[in-house]
């Protein structure tokens, strides 16, 4: 969806390194949303936000932060990288209610 | 955390067969989705199911909104090879938190 940008699309890092993904939306959405992809497992959020104000833990937040510096823009911090959160990790946005979520097209992080 | 059984997770078929695939819940759900991933992009949206016994078509796609609020089908109708992708449902919690199914990947001869 070319609404929901994320950058960059690819990275390649190594172990303890920090790292910072970013995510932009034009919709417009108040919620915004990190999820991380793993083979055979779907999608687990790891961060979502309702507002600016506003930050939750997801299920799967330990070794991550997060950052909402405005409506359209949500950011992705890995403090210290480990090799196994090399994945891909997706930004989603969503208005208010039960309205499904629009998901970025991805970054695929790798951590040696 | 919860999770969504969704089967299968593999499908293999000849081009114009029709395709089912389910998911199904410990827990109840107030909205079903089911998105569509390709290789290379985020999921896609293709349908939305906010009633129980809802039944929703969207092309040749149909899905059903389980009465026990606790599962819900995807059927696709005479496949074709842009169909080839992996599908995932999606149950919407309260607070607006998706869990997901573990997805199923179809695969489509000529």
């Amino acid at each position: 969806d070319a609404d929901v940008t994320q950058t960059p699309r690819n990275r390649i890092t190594k172990t303890g390194k920090r790292i910072m993904l970013e995510c932009s939306q034009t919709k417009g959405h108040d919620r915004m949303y990190w999820y991380r992809q793993d083979p055979g497992l779907g999608l687990r959020l790891i961060y979502y936000s309702f507002d600016v104000k506003d930050i939750n833990k997801g299920e799967i937040s330990d070794g991550y932060s997060v950052s909402r510096q405005a409506q359209a823009k949500f950011s992705l911090s890995l403090e210290s990288a480990i090799p196994n959160q090399t994945a891909l990790y997706f930004c989603a946005t969503s208005v208010r209610g039960n309205q499904p979520q629009h998901f970025g097209d991805g970054t695929r992080l790798s951590i040696l | 955390g919860q999770q969504l059984n969704q089967s299968p997770q593999s499908m293999f078929i000849q081009e114009g067969e029709d395709v089912s695939m389910n998911c199904t819940s410990s827990s109840i759900f107030n909205t079903w989705l089911w998105y569509k991933q390709e290789p290379g992009e985020g999921p896609v949206l293709l349908i939305a199911l906010y009633k129980a016994g809802e039944l929703t078509s969207n092309g040749r796609l149909t899905a059903q909104f389980g009465i026990t609020r606790k599962d819900s089908f995807l059927n696709i109708s005479a496949s074709i090879p842009s169909d080839v992708g992996i599908y995932f449902c999606a149950g919407l919690e309260g607070a607006q938190k998706l869990v997901f199914g573990q997805g199923t990947r179809l695969t489509i001869n000529p």
